[in-house]
């Protein structure tokens, strides 16, 4: 079973500018949830999408979104990039989510220059 | 509101010690789960082991064990005769099925099995 897949693995961007992650779970995982994971503040919660509905969402701002298609794949998004959101982004899939073991992907590291 | 807490930032071990990662937590909710992820250097977050608020049974996987005390609020993680390849960084999370459906994750603790 193929695990969980993120592109792109990196990204190099500038102040301002937007971009957009992508996810792919583990087939038959509906929920999806994505982290950002920096040295100074650990793994942060963003958000949880469960059957294309967002189900839950962490103290991030605005600039911060996401949405799930109907084959559970995933995609978030921040716009007008800061240099504070360098970070390792990851998503997790799981089968139902919360309470639910998560299977983590690669991440995707952003660099906002 | 929901906390881990891994008091122990990193911890530095030769070969073939035991170590103990501790991880507490605080929760009002009582029916929660206490999960143990290992992120190596490699970066991918790797599952070890999900426990549900109603099962405080210790468990033995190999050279890893885990003890779950609810009165001390406590969900702690030992490995046995470390190695090298255990070096990583060991998360604790939790999560509760009331309400929110928020994963929370503990600063994790990295580790460093020296040969």
């Amino acid at each position: 079973k193929a695990g969980v897949t993120q592109t792109p693995r990196y990204l190099i961007k500038t102040r301002g500018q937007q971009v957009t992650l992508s996810c792919s779970p583990i087939s038959g995982h509906r929920s999806v949830s994505w982290y950002q994971q920096t040295p100074g503040q650990g793994l942060q919660f963003l958000f949880e999408y469960f059957s294309e509905t967002q189900r839950n969402k962490g103290n991030f701002p605005g600039r911060f979104s996401g949405r799930q298609f109907s084959n559970s794949r995933s995609e978030m998004n921040v716009s007008t990039l800061e240099l504070g959101d360098s970070a390792l982004y990851l998503c997790a899939s799981s089968l139902q989510g919360s309470g639910r073991e998560q299977f983590f992907g690669p991440g995707t590291r952003l660099t906002v220059l | 509101a929901q906390k881990v807490t891994q008091a122990q930032t990193e911890i530095s071990v030769v070969e073939k010690e035991d170590v103990t990662l501790d991880c507490v937590y605080e929760t009002r909710d009582t029916t929660y789960y206490l999960f143990w992820y290992k992120q190596p250097p490699s970066g991918e977050l790797v599952f070890l082991i999900r426990r549900n608020s109603f099962d405080e049974q210790n468990e033995i996987s190999g050279r890893y064990s885990w003890n779950f005390q609810k009165s001390t609020s406590s969900f702690n993680f030992t490995i046995t005769a470390s190695q090298v390849v255990d070096s990583a960084v060991y998360f604790c999370a939790l999560s509760s099925t009331s309400g929110t459906y928020k994963y929370i994750f503990g600063t994790g603790t990295r580790l460093k099995v020296l040969a």
